[in-house]
């Protein structure tokens, strides 16, 4: 079946502008998390959705980041103002339910000018 | 709070040896442990899952076990192949009930023919 897919698979924007990266997840998977990787490093956890709300956004780096889950489904997170240190690429992982098994999709590489 | 090593940060291995990755984390109240591979420029993806009650697990030529108690894992891989070079990383909870995922670094492997 059709693993975790994002889009857009490149990002490009300028300095204070807003952007949005999709994922969408595993079909029948309740849990959707966000994270961010740096290059060199190794992921690091941005939110969590168990289902449609966010059970932990203790991740996001502050209220410029924002995520939704609206049907319980797709997801969207949301960068205001970006800034150059937002450049990373963007990971998306789902799960059946919750304590299991992650599965990522391909990221979305963004790059602030 | 959380934190994963991952030891070495590269390794370079002629092609059919077999070699192992280590992985260490802090806090040992965890529920289980995941391996990923990761292309360059590509996402994660799921090589194998321990659950906390397990001691090891396999697929194919790959072999992972968990030591909870000294909070240690390792990846075992049996006749490298070029096809194996790969960054793998290893992933494990935040704290004991926690869905987020912490990582390590990563072993960055190259496999020689």
């Amino acid at each position: 079946g059709a693993g975790v897919s994002q889009t857009p698979s490149n990002k490009v924007t300028e300095k204070g502008k807003y952007v949005e990266l999709r994922c969408d997840p595993i079909s029948g998977h309740t849990a959707l998390y966000w994270y961010r990787q740096s290059l060199g490093q190794g992921p690091e956890f941005l939110i969590y959705f168990q289902g449609t709300g966010a059970a932990d956004d203790s991740g996001l780096p502050n209220d410029r980041f924002f995520a939704v889950r609206p049907e319980g489904s797709v997801s969207t997170l949301k960068i205001q103002r970006t800034e150059r240190g937002d450049s990373a690429v963007y990971l998306c992982a789902s799960s059946p339910a919750g304590y299991n098994e992650q599965f990522f999709g391909p990221g979305t590489r963004l790059t602030v000018l | 709070k959380q934190e994963v090593t991952q030891i070495p940060a590269a390794l370079s291995v002629p092609e059919g040896e077999n070699l192992v990755l280590n992985c260490s984390f802090t806090d040992s109240a965890i529920y289980n442990l995941q391996w990923f591979r990761q292309d360059p420029g590509k996402g994660l993806t799921s090589l194998l899952l321990i659950q906390s009650s397990q001691r090891e697990q396999t697929s194919g030529r790959l072999n992972a076990s968990l030591d909870k108690s000294s909070g240690r894992s390792t990846l075992y891989i049996a006749a490298s192949q070029p096809g194996d070079s790969a960054t793998y990383l290893c992933a494990v909870p935040a704290q004991g009930g926690s869905e987020k995922l912490v990582f390590g670094k990563g072993t960055k492997l190259t496999v020689n023919p």
